[in-house]
């Protein structure tokens, strides 16, 4: 059984369209991230959730929101699509923050905005 | 502010031993991780150093020094599916998410 599996592996669409990835994981964690990895491979946060609260949210555009139902899922949406939000997204989990806790990460989904 | 430094990429031959470096800038420092992310793949988790010292998990070794804000994994025994890049990584004392360097490519050739 996949443990962080995210939805779609490839996105491919044009500009100013409202897009959403989901991601759900198995492992019973108590915190989910949204990564986006760029094209010089940097990985950096965006968001995460820890028991349905939004406890970080870097500088991301308000275009992107995290929505999460539940605490096995943490979907994110993106409206009015841009050229530079191309990049691979990375779902991930953790049980109770960081420490001595791994990220266990998604395999990604590569979003082309044309 | 924040950051980590590691070469862009690294080649050494199979069989042989590499190491690699990461020097990072923070304050309220944590631990230090570091992960392995093949391409078109996850990252996926190799380490994490808290104490000074060497830690060894088989033919992989991950090295920290807090007061010089220095780390290095060491992969002994050069494998061909050791090709990928390694990812060094922090969290601070607080924080709930990992800082990430841009990763070390390593090509190992026969």
């Amino acid at each position: 059984d996949t443990a962080v599996s995210q939805t779609p592996k490839y996105l491919v669409t044009q500009m100013g369209n409202d897009k959403s990835i989901k991601c759900e994981q198995n492992l019973g964690h108590d915190t989910m991230y949204w990564y986006k990895q760029d094209s010089k491979k940097f990985l950096k946060i965006m968001f995460s959730y820890n028991n349905k609260e939004l406890i970080i949210n870097e500088t991301v555009p308000n275009r992107f929101s995290p929505k999460s139902p539940d605490k096995a899922h943490l979907n994110l949406h993106i409206n009015s699509l841009e050229l530079g939000d191309s990049a691979v997204y990375f779902c991930a989990s953790s049980q109770a923050g960081q420490g001595d806790s791994p990220l266990h990460f998604g395999n990604g989904t590569r979003l082309t905005v044309t | 502010g924040q950051n980590i430094d590691q070469p862009t990429e690294m080649t050494a031959t199979e069989g042989a031993i590499v190491q690699i470096n990461c020097t990072y800038q923070t304050s309220g420092f944590n631990g230090l991780f570091w992960y392995q992310q093949h391409a078109g793949e996850a990252p996926t988790f190799l380490s994490y150093n808290v104490l000074d010292g060497l830690e060894e998990k088989g033919r992989f070794s991950s090295f920290l020094s807090r007061s010089k804000g220095y780390s290095y994994l060491l992969l002994k025994e050069l494998q061909m599916k050791d090709s990928a890049s390694y990812l060094c990584a922090f969290d601070q004392t607080g924080a709930n998410n990992l800082f990430f360097g841009t990763g070390t490519r390593l090509t190992v050739i026969p």
